[in-house]
């Protein structure tokens, strides 16, 4: 059964320039949550994605867009990057109904320069 | 006043002793409760979760909960070398599936051979 997973595993980008990071839920999952964890801090809420729609979104500006596709995985989209957005990023899937257990894939390291 | 509270550590503990993990949060409708496991370099992975007021025990780990005094700790015994990860601890405030994780910003643990 695989788990979460997410591509690309890192990637370097310049301030301005705007990335895309996709995520695969686990199987049987239908709900996917982004977070951003910064070096030396716990992990960030960024958007929730259920049926296609984000459900919760965290305080983060409207540069952070989200998509989620009918087999469910899902992409985030950061534009205009900033040094600040360098960070792991970070996908977890769950069940809806199942008290948010979220299991956690193996994150994109995305680096701004 | 921080949502989720936990010490920062360093933690050092010799090997075979318990580990003892700490958290309080400040939402008292706070409903579900989790220990996330993380190596450096990794993403976090779930040890634990908690929901109701008590002890919960798996295997070497045991979780405690006290809704009244908003907090939740993790008892690691016979604390093993592999031990050492940073432990993070995470909120869902709203309970349900719906519910985002609010994170600590994780207690590092070193276990000494």
């Amino acid at each position: 059964d695989a788990g979460v997973t997410q591509s690309p595993t890192h990637l370097i980008k310049t301030r301005g320039q705007q990335v895309t990071l996709r995520c695969s839920p686990k199987s049987g999952h239908d709900t996917v949550s982004w977070y951003q964890q910064a070096l030396g801090q716990g992990p960030q809420f960024i958007f929730q994605y259920y049926e296609e729609e984000e459900r919760q979104r965290g305080n983060f500006p409207d540069r952070f867009s989200g998509h989620q596709f009918p087999n469910y995985s899902s992409e985030l989209n950061v534009n205009a990057l900033l040094l600040g957005d360098s960070a792991l990023y970070l996908c977890a899937s769950s069940v809806t109904g199942s008290m948010a257990t979220q299991y956690f894939g193996p994150g994109t390291r995305l680096l701004v320069l | 006043q921080k949502e989720v509270e936990q010490n920062s550590g360093p933690l050092s503990v010799p090997e075979g002793a318990i580990a003892s993990l700490n958290c309080t949060y400040s939402d008292r409708g706070s409903q579900s409760f989790f220990w996330y496991r993380q190596y450096s370099g990794k993403s976090p992975e779930l040890i634990m979760s908690i929901y109701s007021n008590g002890d919960k025990e798996d295997g070497r780990f045991t979780a405690q909960l006290n809704k009244a005094s908003q907090y939740v700790s993790l008892l690691i015994r016979d604390s093993q070398p592999s031990d050492s990860a940073t432990y993070l601890c995470a909120v869902n405030r709203d309970g349900g599936s719906q519910g985002n994780l609010i994170f600590g910003k994780g207690t590092k643990l070193s276990v000494k051979p």
